[in-house]
Formats: structure tokens, C-alpha cells, sequence
């Protein structure tokens, strides 16, 4: 079974440009998450779906930061503009619910912000 | 105090040790979660447990309950074992489900 994928893996670009991630979760997987992790720290969750609906997007910078989950299964981070301090690995997981369920996290897109 | 503790926070090891990491939480949990990541951001799960006793090879995960209390165990540990260990519980609070995670304990085996 293919789990949680990310594209791209690896991402530069100067800042002010924007940029997207796109996270394909695994099949059957209603809630999907969005985390930020910079270096030396914890994931930081961004955004958590609930099949197509954000159920919790209170720590989503929403000046500039968007994402969407149109059909309840792939969903795309934007951040316009991107700044410097947004250089991190953005995380997708997913799993069958929220709460206590075992969450499959992908590979992670590592972006970096010149 | 975060509400999820580990330790060490760094650990050295050589190759064929046994190795124990700890994690200590402070609020009720319904299960805990041992995650791994490897340079490169990756995270793999490696358990979620609520109860009792967890194997998967030679990694070993048991949880206390009434201690608030987890240890993850890698038994004939190898350089491939190198890697960052988190513990993470799901936060209940109001309706937000989130993880809160531990600040990861970096391991290293040497061969």
C-alpha cells in the first residue's frame, strides 16, 4: 500500500514568490494534516481537514498562507508571498480520524527561502 | 514544563547496545504515539499504544498508564537505528485534536 505522498521533495526559491506543496494522503484517509517543522523543533500543525472541510486552521498565518482539500483526498499548501522565515519542512499526514488515530506523516517538502 | 517530556535528550550509542528512551506526560491521554525521523524530515510511525506492551522487530514499546509514563526500547541497535525518537499524545483540548509532541531524542550508534 503507497503511503502519504508529498511533492516536490526539495523547494528554493527567493523571497516574495509563491510556492505550493501537494500532499496525496492514503487511500481511505478522511482527516489529513498539514504541520511546519523548523529546524531543531516539533512539528507545528497548520492545518487539519476533516474529509474537505478545515476543521482546525487556528495556527494557519492566513495572510499568506492557503490550502485546500477540493475533493477530500489531494490537498496543495499555498504560501504568496514567501518569506525568509518561512524556510522549514512542511509535513503532510493523514489518517482514518482525528484524535487518537495513528497518524502516516509523508516525506516531508523542505523548503528553503533565499 | 511541557506537557511531554523526554529523555535523553541526546544519546550516543554503540552498535549491538540495548537503548531505552523515555517520554513523561502530564496531561490524560487515550494512546501515545513513538515516531521516528531520520535527517531529511521524514517521519515514520513507528507505534501508537495505549496499554501494556508494543514489538515490532527490535523495537519495543511499553506504556504505564497510571504513571503517565512510556519507554521505547531498541534492542542489538544499529547505525541504521540513527535517527530522532518522538513521543507524541493527542491533545483533546476544546475541539482541537492535535498531537503534542515531545522535543525528540537525537540517537546515534556508532558502528
Amino acid at each position: 500500500e503507497a503511503g502519504v505522498v508529498q511533492s516536490p521533495r526539495y523547494k528554493i526559491i527567493e523571497k516574495k514568490q509563491p510556492v505550493a506543496f501537494w500532499c496525496n494522503p492514503i487511500s481511505g484517509h478522511n482527516t489529513l494534516y498539514w504541520y511546519r517543522q523548523n529546524l531543531g523543533q516539533g512539528p507545528e500543525l497548520l492545518i487539519r481537514y476533516e474529509n474537505e472541510e478545515a476543521v482546525d486552521d487556528s495556527q494557519l498565518p492566513k495572510d499568506r498562507f492557503s490550502a485546500e482539500r477540493l475533493k477530500g483526498v489531494d490537498s496543495t499548501l499555498k504560501i504568496q508571498p514567501a518569506e525568509l522565515g518561512d524556510s522549514a519542512v512542511y509535513l503532510c499526514a493523514s489518517s482514518l480520524g482525528a484524535g487518537a488515530n495513528e497518524q502516516f506523516f509523508g516525506p516531508g517538502t523542505r523548503l528553503t527561502v533565499l | 514544563k511541557n506537557e511531554v517530556e523526554q529523555s535523553p535528550q541526546n544519546l550516543t550509542a554503540q552498535e549491538g547496545e540495548f537503548i531505552t528512551i523515555n517520554c513523561s506526560y502530564s496531561v490524560g491521554i487515550s494512546a501515545l504515539h513513538w515516531l521516528q525521523q531520520h535527517p531529511g524530515g521524514g517521519i515514520v510511525s513507528l507505534f501508537m499504544l495505549s496499554s501494556g506492551k508494543k514489538k515490532h522487530g527490535r523495537l519495543i514499546a511499553t506504556i504505564n498508564i497510571q504513571e503517565k509514563h512510556s519507554s521505547l526500547h531498541i534492542t542489538a541497535s544499529h547505525p541504521r537505528d540513527s535517527a530522532v525518537y518522538i513521543c507524541a499524545v493527542p491533545s483533546n483540548a476544546g475541539n482541537n485534536r492535535k498531537l503534542i509532541w515531545g522535543l525528540g531524542t537525537s540517537l546515534a550508534v556508532n558502528p
